[in-house]
């Protein structure tokens, strides 16, 4: 299995830019996480989804963020538009339902110039 | 309200010997479990080890071990043998199993330097 895939890996894009980043998880995992880390707040859960559906999504910080979750084997979170303070590398992990662990992908570090 | 606490922001340990990483915990969930994830210096988080709350022993995987005192609501991370490849940052996290929830809160993260 290739484990769980996000791209890119780095991403720098201006002010005011729409950013989407990518994320597919591991095959058969019906969990699905976008977590943001920065040296300020750390890992902060900022949505997931169960079966393509979005459970909780209260971390989500304003409404210039959204996550959508087309199919089992595809998400993407997208600023619009972005902002400096919007810095951070972002994580997808997903999970499989009965199983504790979750797998996260490498991260794409995005900067906001 | 869970939480997630970590004291030690660095720590350094002597190549060969072992290190004891900080972790206490908080939550009023009966069911839970607490997980240790390290972090090189090229991003990916790194799953190490589970503990659940109703396991009677603590939990090993190879050199890393679980000191789990739940009265005392503390996860320590053992390593034992440090070894140059083990400089990271370890993040510890906890979720509630009763809450119906699939979500972890990570701790603020220890960063170990070994040396050599």
């Amino acid at each position: 299995d290739a484990g769980v895939i996000q791209s890119p890996r780095h991403e720098v894009t201006e002010m005011g830019q729409e950013v989407t980043l990518r994320c597919k998880p591991i095959s058969g995992h019906d969990y699905l996480f976008w977590y943001r880390q920065t040296m300020m707040r750390g890992l902060e859960l900022l949505i997931y989804f169960n079966n393509n559906v979005p459970i909780d999504d209260s971390g989500m910080p304003e409404d210039r963020f959204s996550a959508k979750m087309p199919n089992a084997s595809f998400s993407t979170l997208k600023i619009q538009p972005s902002e400096p303070r919007d810095s951070a590398v972002y994580f997808c992990a997903s999970s499989i339902t009965g199983y504790y662990g979750y797998t996260f992908g490498s991260g794409t570090r995005l900067t906001v110039v | 309200a869970q939480k997630i606490t970590q004291t030690q922001p660095g720590m350094f340990v002597q190549e060969k010997e072992a290190v004891t990483l900080d972790c206490t915990y908080d939550t009023s969930d009966p069911s839970y479990g607490l997980f240790w994830y390290k972090q090189p210096s090229s991003g990916e988080m790194i799953f190490l080890i589970y503990q659940g709350s109703y396991d009677q022993q603590n939990a090993t995987e190879g050199r890393y071990s679980l000191n789990f005192q739940k009265a005392r609501k503390s996860a320590n991370l053992v390593i034992s043998a440090s070894q140059l490849g083990d400089s990271a940052m370890y993040f510890c996290a906890m979720r509630d199993f009763l809450s119906g929830t699939y979500k972890y809160i990570f701790g603020t993260g220890t960063r170990l330097k070994v040396l050599a």
